[in-house]
């Protein structure tokens, strides 16, 4: 098993839709959590961090399940901005602070 | 913008040779790490810098070499370049002790192996 998964797509969904992502990770003692987006051919910024119960940030709203060893993304009222590879990201214990990042899953919004 | 800045930003290279690739870290942050991603792919960890000490290292071959400078920039190098080493490089810089893991990308550079 790999310790970040994520499906990698594409999702592709119309303006205003609600959208979610998965990312499961193996090491049941990572110590947090991160949604990165990635727009084609540029580098990796932060969108959200994870920790404890969850986050939100205006439509973007991040959830974490320890028991179940998964982080989500919801993203609500989709924008064709919101067109991007949104990464996850999974710090081990130990605070190393060398996250191991998933493959990305590929969103896709259409007028 | 992050603040952290790669240089340089394309460069084509063929089989055998050897690349230095360079990275400014953001003011302020004593850390930096080197990833590789293939296309399609995530970024998969080369290693980890900290304050000129190889602080961790993902599995990649000994042909990928780098260090830190006192001023926290730092060089990856990669000899005897191979085809599948094609991919973009990205540095990120951060700030260990007390810090939330959080990574700032430079935009990378992109390595065309031929």
């Amino acid at each position: 098993r790999k310790e970040v998964e994520q499906d990698p797509g594409p999702f592709n969904v119309p303006e205003g839709a609600t959208v979610a992502f998965n990312c499961t990770y193996s090491n049941s003692a990572s110590q947090s959590f991160f949604w990165y987006r990635q727009d084609c051919r540029k580098e990796p910024k932060l969108l959200m961090s994870v920790y404890s119960s969850g986050n939100e940030d205006g439509r973007f709203t991040a959830q974490l399940n320890r028991a179940s060893q998964y982080i989500s993304l919801l993203i609500r009222d989709s924008k064709l901005s919101d067109s991007a590879t949104y990464l996850c990201a999974v710090n081990p214990p130990g605070g190393s602070y060398i996250p191991t990042f998933g493959r990305g899953t590929s969103l896709i919004v259409h007028p | 913008e992050t603040g952290v800045t790669q240089s340089p930003t394309h460069l084509i290279k063929t089989r055998g040779q050897q690349v230095t690739l360079r990275c400014s870290s953001q003011s302020g942050h004593n850390t930096v790490s080197w990833y590789q991603q293939a296309l399609g792919q995530g970024p998969q960890f080369i290693f980890q810098y900290y304050r000129e000490e190889e602080n961790g290292r993902g599995n990649f071959p000994p042909r990928f070499s780098g260090l830190q400078f006192p001023n926290y920039s730092s060089e990856l190098n990669v000899n005897a370049l191979e085809l599948d080493d094609s991919a973009l490089y990205l540095c990120a810089s951060s700030l260990a002790m007390g810090a939330t893991g959080e990574l700032f990308f430079g935009e990378g550079s992109r390595l065309t192996v031929l």
